[in-house]
């Protein structure tokens, strides 16, 4: 089965510094990852997924992530943070279902904490 | 319109009572789910449908029932549950069968059994 570890599961980080959550990916085939916010009491929000046909991916809100595969890593990292940014980011790996469909599954999660 | 609805947004229910959670999407996603989030943890998957069909249970004990009555539409129904299976409930839906494809999720029910 898929895995995926998120090596902190708190960051501070200073409003307008860079920003970098770790992740780190199992699998024995080359993978489907996500990275989803999740701001205080809301839903998830998708910010970016890798699709294979590029290793640098690009999201919202000025979020990127880089697939590594020699380092299994997925992480994600923004320039500049903003106070807004403050939320849960959750790095997820899909596996496909054969009765249909696809199954999340969720590493524990990154809180982010953005200080003047 | 990428929007999955979940209702109601919050749930008080007592230990004998019966309730249901409410989730559409107008995507034309044949895949629907749903989760259940305890706090300050990840979601965990508990049912997968494809094409209005059960495709996953994860091990869900029976006082949970879901229902797909047709492609826009999923329930969740509720009943003699336990102060622990209070947490926040989602919903989400996806393409079918595609790989890479991502999950939109709803704002979720936050449920309270007293």
């Amino acid at each position: 089965a898929q895995s995926v570890t998120q090596l902190d599961s708190h960051v501070s980080v200073s409003e307008g510094t860079p920003v970098l959550l770790r992740c780190n990916y199992s699998s024995s085939y080359s993978p489907s990852l996500f990275w989803y916010v999740q701001h205080p009491n809301k839903g998830l929000q998708l910010l970016l997924k890798y699709t294979s046909a590029a290793t640098l991916v690009k999201g919202i809100n000025g979020f990127e992530a880089e697939f590594k595969k020699s380092e299994t890593s997925f992480h994600l990292t923004k320039p500049s943070a903003h106070m807004s940014d403050a939320a849960e980011y959750f790095c997820v790996v899909s596996d496909r279902l054969t009765g249909g469909g696809n199954k999340l599954t969720f590493g524990t999660g990154t809180q982010l904490k953005v200080e003047l | 319109d990428t929007e999955v609805t979940q209702t109601p947004k919050h749930l008080v229910m007592g230990m004998t009572n019966k309730k249901s959670l409410k989730c559409e999407q107008h995507m034309g996603h044949r895949a629907m789910y749903w989760y259940k989030q305890k706090a300050k943890k990840p979601p965990e998957l508990m049912f997968v449908y494809s094409y209005e069909k059960l495709s996953i249970n994860e091990s869900v004990p029976s006082r949970f029932s879901p229902e797909c009555p047709n492609s826009s539409l999923l329930n969740l129904h509720l009943h003699a549950l336990q102060p622990e299976d209070s947490a926040l409930y989602l919903c989400a839906s996806s393409q079918v069968p595609q790989k890479n494809t991502e999950a939109f999720f709803g704002q979720g029910t936050r449920l309270t059994v007293v």
